[in-house]
C-alpha cells in the first residue's frame, strides 16, 4: 500500500511569513495526525482528526498554527505568521483507527524559520 | 503532561554486539509502540504490543510490554551498520481516547 504522503519536502521562510504542508493519509484509515519534531526531540501531537473533525488540539497554538482535513482525506496544516522557533519537522501521521492501531509517519516536511 | 524516559540517550556500539533500550513512564499505558527514525525520514514502525507482559519479536528485535504497564524493553541481537538510526518508544497512557506521547528517543552507532 502506499504509504503517507507530505509535501513540500524542505521549506525555507522568513519569520512572519505564512506557510502551509499538505498531508495525504494511508487509504482507509480514518485518523490523522500532525506531529512537530524539533531537532533532537521526539515528536510531539499539535493535532489529531477522526475523519473531518477534530479530536485532539491541546498542543496546536492556534494564535497561529491552524489545520483542516475538510473532507475527511487530505489535510493542510498552516503557520500564520512563522515565528524562528517552529522550525522543525512537520510529520503527518494515520492509522486505521484512533485506540488499537499503529500510526504510519510520513517523511516530514523540514521548516527552516529565518 | 505526560512524560517518558527513555535510556540511554545514545549508544556507540560494535558490529554483532546485542542493544538494550527501555522507556518508562510515569503512569499507566495500554499500548507500548517502537519507531525507527533514519535522517531526513518519518519514524518507521518496528513492534506494537498492546498486552502487559507481551513479547514479540521482528527478526533481530524483539520488545517487551512490562508487568507494571509502565516500562518497555527493546532489544536488538547481532547489531549491523544498518541499524544506526534513533529509536523511539511511544505509548498511550490508559484512560485517554488515544493520545500516543513519544519518548526523547536513543541514538545507536554501529561501528565495524
Amino acid at each position: 500500500e502506499a504509504g503517507v504522503a507530505q509535501s513540500p519536502r524542505y521549506k525555507i521562510i522568513e519569520k512572519r511569513q505564512s506557510v502551509a504542508f499538505w498531508c495525504n493519509p494511508i487509504s482507509g484509515h480514518a485518523t490523522l495526525y500532525w506531529y512537530q519534531q524539533i531537532l533532537g526531540q521526539g515528536p510531539k501531537l499539535l493535532i489529531q482528526f477522526q475523519n473531518n473533525g477534530v479530536v485532539d488540539d491541546s498542543q496546536l497554538p492556534k494564535d497561529r498554527f491552524s489545520a483542516e482535513r475538510l473532507k475527511g482525506v487530505d489535510s493542510t496544516l498552516k503557520i500564520q505568521p512563522a515565528k524562528l522557533e517552529d522550525s522543525a519537522v512537520y510529520l503527518c501521521a494515520s492509522s486505521l483507527d484512533p485506540l488499537n492501531s499503529p500510526l504510519h509517519f510520513g517523511n516530514g516536511t523540514r521548516l527552516t524559520v529565518t | 503532561g505526560q512524560q517518558l524516559n527513555q535510556s540511554p540517550q545514545s549508544m556507540f556500539i560494535q558490529e554483532g554486539e546485542d542493544v538494550s533500550m527501555n522507556c518508562t513512564s510515569s503512569s499507566i499505558f495500554n499500548t507500548w509502540l517502537w519507531y525507527k527514525q533514519d535522517p531526513g525520514e518519518g519514524p518507521v514502525l518496528l513492534i506494537a504490543l498492546y498486552k502487559a507482559g507481551e513479547l514479540t519479536s521482528n527478526g533481530r528485535l524483539t520488545a517487551q510490554f512490562g508487568i507494571t504497564r509502565k516500562d518497555s524493553f527493546l532489544n536488538i541481537s547481532a547489531s549491523i551498520p544498518s541499524d544506526v538510526g534513533i529509536y523511539f518508544c511511544a505509548g498511550r497512557p490508559t484512560g485517554t481516547a488515544s493520545k500516543l506521547t513519544f519518548g526523547t528517543g536513543t541514538r545507536l552507532q554501529v561501528t565495524l
